[in-house]
């Protein structure tokens, strides 16, 4: 069965700092990666997905993320924080025997200070 | 249009209340998905349409009875609830039921059960 492992249920960055979340999967199949964003009150939003076309992946707002088979990871990252990226953030999976189903990671919480 | 539209926002409701939670979207998607999400957790999906025929049941009690009337439509009619039942409903929806397409999410509503 496929999973996700998101490192981190919180992180604190600086406002113009380096963001990075990460995310490994586990899949016995080539996945379908993706990262969605959720604001506060809000329902979640795509950032950006892998299926396999580039290994760098670039997103919206400024953030991608690299895909990396041999440490199954897909970790997002943004190089300068804004104090409205901070959301909650979902590294999730697809692919292979679940149907079509999105499996998502536990989520990081992103907190940006001033 | 790109959006999802769920109706209400906010719901209270008695756990002997009949009430209905509604979704729409016109970006001729042909599938739509019902999530439940508690504060601080990842998306659970609850139910899946696909070309209007229900396609993916995750075991929901049968107090969450789905319906979609056509292709832009999706209910969630609820009976009987209980506290627990409480949460966030997430609406979304995709091009087709398939593992890599991006789902566009509703806002949400928020239910609480008293």
């Amino acid at each position: 069965a496929q999973s996700v492992t998101q490192l981190g249920s919180h992180v604190s960055v600086s406002e113009g700092a380096l963001v990075l979340l990460r995310c490994n999967y586990s899949s016995s199949v080539p996945p379908y990666l993706f990262w969605y964003v959720q604001y506060p009150n809000q329902g979640l939003q795509l950032l950006l997905k892998y299926t396999s076309a580039a290994t760098l992946v670039k997103g919206i707002n400024g953030f991608e993320a690299e895909f990396k088979k041999s440490e199954t990871s897909f970790h997002l990252t943004k190089p300068s924080a804004h104090m409205s990226d901070a959301a909650e953030y979902f590294c999730a999976v697809s692919g292979g025997n679940q149907g079509g189903k999105l499996i998502f990671g536990q989520g990081t919480e992103l907190s940006v200070k001033p | 249009d790109t959006e999802v539209t769920q109706t209400p926002k906010h719901l209270v409701m008695g756990m002997t209340n009949k009430k209905s939670l509604k979704c729409e979207q016109h970006m001729g998607h042909r599938a739509m998905y019902w999530y439940k999400q508690k504060a601080k957790k990842p998306p659970e999906l609850m139910f899946v349409y696909s070309y209007e025929k229900l396609s993916i049941n995750e075991s929901v009690p049968s107090r969450f009875s789905p319906e979609c009337p056509n292709s832009s439509l999706l209910n969630l009619h609820l009976h009987a609830l209980q506290p627990e039942d409480s949460a966030l409903y997430l609406c979304a929806s995709s091009l087709y039921h398939s593992y890599n397409e991006k789902l566009f999410f509703g806002s949400g509503t928020q239910l609480s059960v008293l």
